[in-house]
């Protein structure tokens, strides 16, 4: 079993939809982050998260701690919004990453 | 804020030959430095952690002798790859992490390797 598990592994869903793509983990971590690769292999951090809830945007990210468990949602999403999302939790500066959401927005 | 560089963007060798690519942080000091390989469809994989002035840190399976990393600077670490060959083409990404920003690792752009 992979110490960071995402789901899904594929979505494809309609401008507009909102997305929830979800993210379970077996270590234990000091934070989380949510790492956007486009298709050009380029990757930006959206989201550092110890706790709680962080909004940026038209992006949500949750975290629960007891459950090992986080969330990212996107509202009304759009097609430049298509792109691999990365669940990274961190311990001692090292991250370990998921296996990545490929999700592709249709106009 | 927060940028990091890497180069070349892409790079075509023959095998045999030797590659180094750069990471650079551009605008913040970075005492460590993450060299990362991808290959397609599958996640990022750690390779090595540098840390300026000291030795780097080689993950389980990658070899030290064949990727030598260099991190003579708080602002630019080098991976060379020495003696390439076909198995090597990949993609690599570097980071740099900001020693004023906690656990955040800023990303740069990637290096596609192809070796012949």
């Amino acid at each position: 079993k992979n110490e960071v598990e995402q789901s899904p592994q594929n979505l494809t869903a309609q401008e507009g939809e909102f997305i929830t793509i979800n993210c379970s983990y077996s270590v234990g971590i000091s934070a989380l982050h949510w790492l956007q690769q486009h298709p050009g292999g380029g990757i930006v951090s959206l989201f550092m998260l110890s706790s709680g809830k962080k909004k940026h945007g038209r992006l949500i990210a949750t975290i629960n701690i007891q459950e090992k468990h986080s969330s990212l949602h996107i509202t009304a999403s759009h097609p430049r919004d298509s792109a691999v999302y990365i669940c990274a939790p961190s311990g001692t500066y090292k991250y370990i990453f998921g296996t990545g959401t490929r999700l592709k927005v249709l106009a | 804020g927060a940028v990091v560089s890497q180069h070349p963007s892409w790079v075509i060798c023959k095998s045999g030959t030797s590659v180094k690519i750069e990471c650079r942080s551009l605008d913040f000091q970075a005492t460590t430095m993450f060299w990362y390989r991808q290959f397609p469809k599958q996640s990022l994989m750690l390779m090595a952690t540098s840390n300026e002035g000291s030795k780097a840190t080689y993950e389980q399976g990658v070899e030290k002798d064949k990727f030598l990393i260099n991190h003579a600077s708080l602002t630019l670490s080098t991976l060379t790859v020495t003696s390439a060959h076909p198995e090597d083409s990949s993609f690599y990404i570097c980071s740099a992490r900001d020693r004023r920003d906690g656990e955040t690792q800023y990303f740069g752009p990637g290096t596609r390797l192809l070796v012949l």
